[in-house]
């Protein structure tokens, strides 16, 4: 298994930019999440997912979109960048595990530079 | 709404030494709690976790925590530290976000920069 993946690794986008952030997970994990880290200040849900054509908002969802089409993907859509969205990206999955909480699962995370 | 603080920024242990790392959660439940580990340019690796039963968990790479429900605690340790060990580490707390089951969504700590010197 390939566990939770997430492309591009890096990107630099201009103000006004739009782009997809993408994540993908072979596990058949029906939870998916995506959070963003600022230094210093630790990691931020931004939307979840708990299963294909389901998503809520997080902690932090102004500027993103989700959707989520496939129990596999869930992309994350920055429609017009700014520079306060400057951060490394996290895509994690989760599955049930017997117990009423459900382990998460992280991707390598997407560096994102908007100037 | 729950919140997780880690006091230390920054930890400087020498290696082979013993190490703490401590964490405080507010939460009205039980909670669900977790330590995670992040090495330079990596994604988060979970150490260990918390759900009930025993107080004391054991994790990987030669990792403990203990829960303290009435210190509201979850610190992290380890008898000996190797320069391997130099990394970011969180504490987060589990809430239950979603109502038609399950718990979701983690709320991190800010984090402690461990540095190992030799």
């Amino acid at each position: 298994n390939a566990g939770v993946t997430q492309t591009p690794k890096f990107r630099i986008l201009k103000i006004g930019q739009s782009m997809t952030l993408q994540c993908a997970q072979d596990m058949n994990h029906n939870y998916m999440y995506w959070y963003r880290q600022d230094p210093g200040m630790g990691l931020k849900l931004i939307y979840y997912s708990v299963g294909a054509g389901i998503t809520d908002k997080g902690e932090v969802p102004n500027g993103y979109n989700v959707s989520r089409s496939t129990t596999e993907d869930f992309p994350l859509r920055l429609e017009l960048a700014a520079p306060s969205q400057t951060s490394v990206y996290f895509c994690a999955s989760s599955y049930p595990s017997g117990t009423s909480y459900y382990e998460q699962y992280f991707g390598p995370g997407t560096r994102l530079t908007v100037t | 709404a729950q919140s997780v603080t880690q006091p230390d920024i920054h930890i400087t242990v020498s290696e082979g030494a013993s190490l703490e790392l401590r964490c405080n959660y507010s939460y009205g439940a039980t909670p669900y709690l977790f330590w995670y580990v992040q090495s330079p340019g990596q994604g988060l690796q979970l150490l260990l976790k918390y759900f009930s039963g025993d107080t004391l968990v054991q994790g990987i790479k030669g990792f403990e925590a203990e829960f303290k429900r009435s210190q509201s605690s979850f610190n992290l340790r380890k008898p000996s530290v190797h320069w391997s060990d130099a990394a970011e580490y969180f504490c987060a707390v589990g809430a239950l976000v979603y109502s038609g089951g399950g718990a979701d969504g983690l709320t991190f700590g800010k984090g402690t920069h461990l540095i190992i010197q030799p």
